[in-house]
């Protein structure tokens, strides 16, 4: 079993539909990041966050410590949020190293 | 602020050839990953520096990768002989150490025919 599930592995919307990315851990960390990988491969980073919710523009990231349990929502989505989202936690002892989740390709369809 | 900085993009090479890869971190972090990502897969660690000194390499195949970070600023990753299996994509990362935020690179995209 990974360190990190991403759930689900693939999904495709239509634009202007809310779209909901989650991810599970089993180790502690002191963050959680959630990454944008476009086909070009470069990564972007979106959110780090150790706890709550954080808010940028469309996108709505939460997470429960408790629960080891992360959430990636997007709002009234759109064709250019296609891409591979993934997330990543640094362990509570690693530094800024990540483990990575394998990624949710997503697809919108205008 | 300038960005990491990662070359070559694109590198196409035959199996049992000899590749370079260079990246140049964000000004002033000390902290450097190199990262392998498979097509279809999340990234995974390959090595991490701090400074010019390996903190973990442990899942770095030593027969035929090597990196090194002489100055503790620009990193290469060398692989000799390639396998076809080291078709991935390279990513390079830099924080400022500890528990900061890590910024990646546009990756270098490697395909051994």
């Amino acid at each position: 079993k990974n360190e990190v599930e991403q759930s689900p592995q693939n999904l495709t919307a239509q634009e202007g539909e809310f779209i909901t990315i989650n991810c599970s851990y089993s180790v502690g960390i002191s963050a959680l990041h959630w990454l944008q990988q476009h086909p070009g491969g470069g990564i972007v980073s979106l959110f780090m966050l150790s706890s709550g919710k954080k808010k940028h523009g469309r996108l709505i990231a939460t997470i429960n410590i408790q629960e080891k349990h992360s959430s990636l929502h997007i709002t009234a989505s759109h064709p250019r949020d296609s891409a591979v989202y993934i997330c990543a936690v640094a362990g509570e002892t690693s530094g800024s190293r990540l483990t990575f989740g394998e990624g949710t390709q997503l697809t919108v369809n205008p | 602020e300038a960005g990491v900085a990662q070359s070559p993009r694109y590198k196409i090479i035959e199996k049992r050839q000899s590749v370079a890869f260079w990246c140049n971190p964000i000004s002033g972090h000390a902290t450097l990953y190199w990262y392998q990502q498979i097509l279809g897969q999340g990234p995974k660690l390959l090595i991490q520096f701090q400074n010019n000194g390996v903190v973990d390499d442990s899942q770095l195949p030593k027969d035929r990768f090597s990196a090194e970070r002489l100055k503790g600023v620009d990193s290469t990753l060398k692989i000799q002989p390639a396998k076809l299996e080291d078709s991935a994509v390279y990513l390079c990362a830099s924080s400022l150490g500890g528990r900061m935020e890590a910024f990646f690179g546009q990756g270098t995209r490697l395909t051994v025919v």
